[in-house]
C-alpha cells in the first residue's frame, strides 16, 4: 500500500502564477480531502469529494481556487492566481467510504510557498 | 453540530515522564473518535481510534486513550514518553456527517 500520494513536495511560485497540486488517493478509497494549515488557522478543509463528486466546498477560500476529481485515481487542486497569503502546506486525505465511521489516511503534504 | 476542543494549545514533559492529552468533545449521541499525530514536516498519522465498547482504546506507539461519556472526554495517554514522541497531535471526531472535525491540536515538547 503507498499510501496518499501527493506531488510536488514544495512548490515556491511567484505571486500571480497559477499553482496546481496533485494527489492520489489509496486505491479503493471513495472519499478525498483537500486541507490547508498555516500556524495562524490550523487545519482547515478546502474541499472534499464522495465518489468524484464534490460533496461541500464551503471551505474554499475563493474564486481563485478550484478542485476536481476527474477519476477515482486522481483529484488537482488549483490555486489561480496565487497570493503571497495562500503560503501553507497543503494535505490531502482519502478514506474508504462516506460517514464519520471511518478515519482518514493524509499524504505528507505540499508545501507552497508564493512570493 | 460536533465540535472538539483541546484546551491545552503546549505541554512539556521530561523524558520518562507520564503524558495525558485531553480532548472534549460536543454531540449528542455517541460518536466516533479520532487521535492524530503529526510529526514536524509530515501528515497526520492515526493513533487510534473509538467506535463503540471498550471504552479504553489501544493505538500505536504505546499510546492509549480512554472513552468517558459522562465527561464527554477521550483522553490520550502514554506511560513513558520518548524524545520521539514530540511532535502535535490533533484529537477528531466524526458522527453522522461525513466529516471529521479536528481540534486545534496539541504540541508536546519533550525534554531529555
Amino acid at each position: 500500500d503507498a499510501g496518499v500520494i501527493q506531488s510536488p513536495r514544495h512548490e515556491v511560485t511567484e505571486m500571480g502564477q497559477e499553482v496546481t497540486l496533485r494527489c492520489k488517493p489509496i486505491s479503493g478509497h471513495n472519499s478525498l480531502f483537500w486541507y490547508r494549515q498555516t500556524m495562524m488557522r490550523g487545519l482547515e478543509l478546502l474541499i472534499y469529494f464522495n465518489n468524484n463528486v464534490p460533496i461541500d466546498d464551503s471551505g474554499m477560500p475563493e474564486d481563485r481556487f478550484s478542485a476536481k476529481m476527474p477519476n477515482a485515481s486522481f483529484s488537482t487542486l488549483k490555486i489561480q492566481p496565487s497570493e503571497p497569503r495562500d503560503s501553507a502546506v497543503y494535505f490531502c486525505a482519502s478514506r474508504p467510504s462516506a460517514g464519520g465511521y471511518y478515519g482518514y489516511t493524509f499524504g505528507s503534504g505540499t508545501r507552497l510557498t508564493v512570493v | 453540530a460536533q465540535s472538539v476542543t483541546q484546551p491545552d494549545i503546549h505541554i512539556t514533559v521530561s523524558e520518562g515522564a507520564s503524558l495525558e492529552l485531553r480532548c472534549n468533545y460536543s454531540y449528542g449521541a455517541t460518536p466516533y473518535l479520532f487521535w492524530y499525530v503529526q510529526s514536524p514536516g509530515q501528515g497526520l498519522q492515526l493513533l487510534l481510534k473509538y467506535f463503540s465498547g471498550d471504552t479504553l482504546v489501544q493505538g500505536i506507539k504505546g499510546f492509549e486513550a480512554e472513552f468517558k461519556r459522562s465527561q464527554s472526554s477521550f483522553n490520550l495517554r502514554k506511560p513513558s514518553v520518548h524524545w520521539s514522541d514530540a511532535a502535535e497531535y490533533f484529537c477528531a471526531v466524526g458522527a453522522d456527517t461525513d466529516k471529521l472535525i479536528f481540534g486545534t491540536g496539541t504540541r508536546l515538547q519533550v525534554f531529555p
